[in-house]
């Protein structure tokens, strides 16, 4: 079965430094991952997404991630967290197009002036 | 940009009511789901929905559980009576069928 882990349930980062958030998937195959940003009381934005191709990808807000098969994780960073980056991040795995995503617990990002 | 829209934004109710939770997904995605999300938890999968029948559904998705897409834009989920522990946020989410899902901005249900 899929799962997938995300180590740091809170993690606090001064405005402008950079940011990495951890995420281990289990799949037996290449899965399809995501990352989501949950804001207070919003739903569910798309960050980035990996589905094959080039490991490493571009997503919105200047957000990025990498796949690492060998490790089984995507982990997303960003060279320079703004303030308006304080938000929940969930990573997710998906088996293939169309089925249900499995998403991690999250992870709480504080930024502090 | 398209979105997928859900009402109502809160509902409250009392326990062993019946609910009804709305959504309107994006018009020409033909794969749609439900979440839900208990205050501070994970996001939960419970059901999705293809061609007008269910293909996936979790342990979450018991007996009291319905979903229906009752006409061409709507999609719901019923809970037929509701416990204390349903009280959560609910996501309704759409797909295209590329693995990507769109979520809408959820519904809050409060069971007292």
């Amino acid at each position: 079965a899929q799962s997938v882990t995300q180590p740091d349930i809170h993690i606090t980062v001064s405005e402008g430094a950079s940011l990495e958030l951890r995420c281990n998937y289990s799949y037996g195959a290449t899965p399809y991952l995501f990352w989501y940003v949950q804001s207070p009381g919003q739903g569910l934005q798309l960050l980035l997404k990996y589905f094959s191709g080039d490991t490493l990808v571009q997503g919105i807000k200047g957000f990025e991630a990498e796949f690492k098969r060998s490790q089984s994780s995507f982990n997303l960073r960003k060279p320079s967290v703004h303030w308006s980056d304080a938000a929940e991040y969930f990573c997710a795995v998906g088996a293939k197009a169309g089925t249900a995503l499995i998403f991690g617990k999250g992870t709480t990002l504080s930024v502090s002036s | 940009e398209p979105e997928v829209t859900q009402t109502p934004s809160h509902q409250v109710t009392q326990m062993g009511q019946e609910v009804i939770l709305r959504c309107v997904p994006i018009s020409n995605h033909l794969y749609f789901y439900w979440y839900r999300q208990i205050l501070g938890q994970k996001v939960e999968f419970l059901v999705s929905f293809y061609n007008n029948e269910i293909s996936e559904k979790s342990e979450i998705f018991d007996d009291q559980f319905s979903v229906e897409r009752p006409d061409g834009s709507n999609f719901t989920l019923k809970i037929r009576s509701t416990k204390l522990e349903d009280s959560a946020m609910y996501f309704c989410a759409s797909s295209l069928g590329g693995g990507e899902l769109f979520f809408g901005e959820g519904s809050r249900l409060t069971v007292l």
